[in-house]
């Protein structure tokens, strides 16, 4: 069963304008989310984590989350984009009652025009 | 504090041939997990070691391995390499804390090629 579901894998945005890239997770617990982000030839870095203390998450570079149980969601949001934002995106779940393992999603492809 | 570092960065092996890739997590997290990245399957988490124990294994054939030390630096060993085998090889460690989620820190990779 698949355990987080990235809808998009590729999102194209001009510079300036908004950016959301969506997450759905499943999981009957409550899971841990994360964002992370992959520029190119280079290793993943977290953007922002879900620690339930609050539903919307501040990460880096201006990125946002907000954890919405009801819909079993976790999409990323950032007001502007900026060129540099320009990478693949992956949101990751763990599940306390796997071990903690955590699983990746497929990843989405931030492609920002200028 | 230091970052995950990996080595080397970059492997060219030929088919039949074996690996070892090495990982230094960052100091005093005690989880290493390592995950294959390819463009065709994306991430695949490989397994995960803790106190020098195999906690967690993904689905791969017997020819990947992995251990981990007493330091918590780990390794992953693939022996009998194939062309599929390519791939970026990715590291992670975590604090393993008892309470609260934890998250995973990630290494620039070791990008191998299997000729």
């Amino acid at each position: 069963a698949q355990s987080v579901t990235q809808l998009d894998s590729h999102v194209s945005v001009s510079e300036g304008t908004p950016v959301l890239l969506r997450c759905n997770y499943s999981s009957s617990y409550s899971p841990s989310l994360f964002w992370y982000v992959q520029h190119p030839n280079k290793g993943l870095q977290l953007l922002l984590k879900y620690t339930s203390a609050a539903t919307l998450v501040k990460g880096i570079n201006g990125f946002e989350a907000e954890f919405k149980k009801s819909e079993t969601s976790f999409h990323l949001t950032k007001p502007s984009a900026h060129m540099s934002d320009a990478a693949e995106y992956f949101c990751v779940v763990r599940l306390a009652n796997t071990g903690n393992q955590f699983y990746f999603g497929t990843g989405t492809s931030l492609t920002v025009i200028p | 504090k230091a970052g995950v570092t990996q080595t080397p960065r970059y492997l060219i092996k030929t088919r039949g041939q074996q690996v070892t890739l090495s990982c230094s997590p960052i100091s005093g997290h005690r989880s290493v997990s390592w995950y294959q990245q390819t463009p065709g399957q994306g991430l695949q988490f490989l397994f995960e070691y803790f106190s020098e124990t195999q906690r967690n294994k993904g689905n791969f054939p017997g020819r990947f391995s992995g251990r981990q030390f007493s330091n918590s630096r780990s390794e992953m060993n693939v022996s009998t390499l194939e062309l599929g085998d390519s791939a970026l090889y990715l590291c992670a460690s975590s604090l393993e804390r008892l309470v609260g989620p934890d998250t995973q820190y990630f290494g620039p990779g070791t990008r191998l090629t299997v000729l």
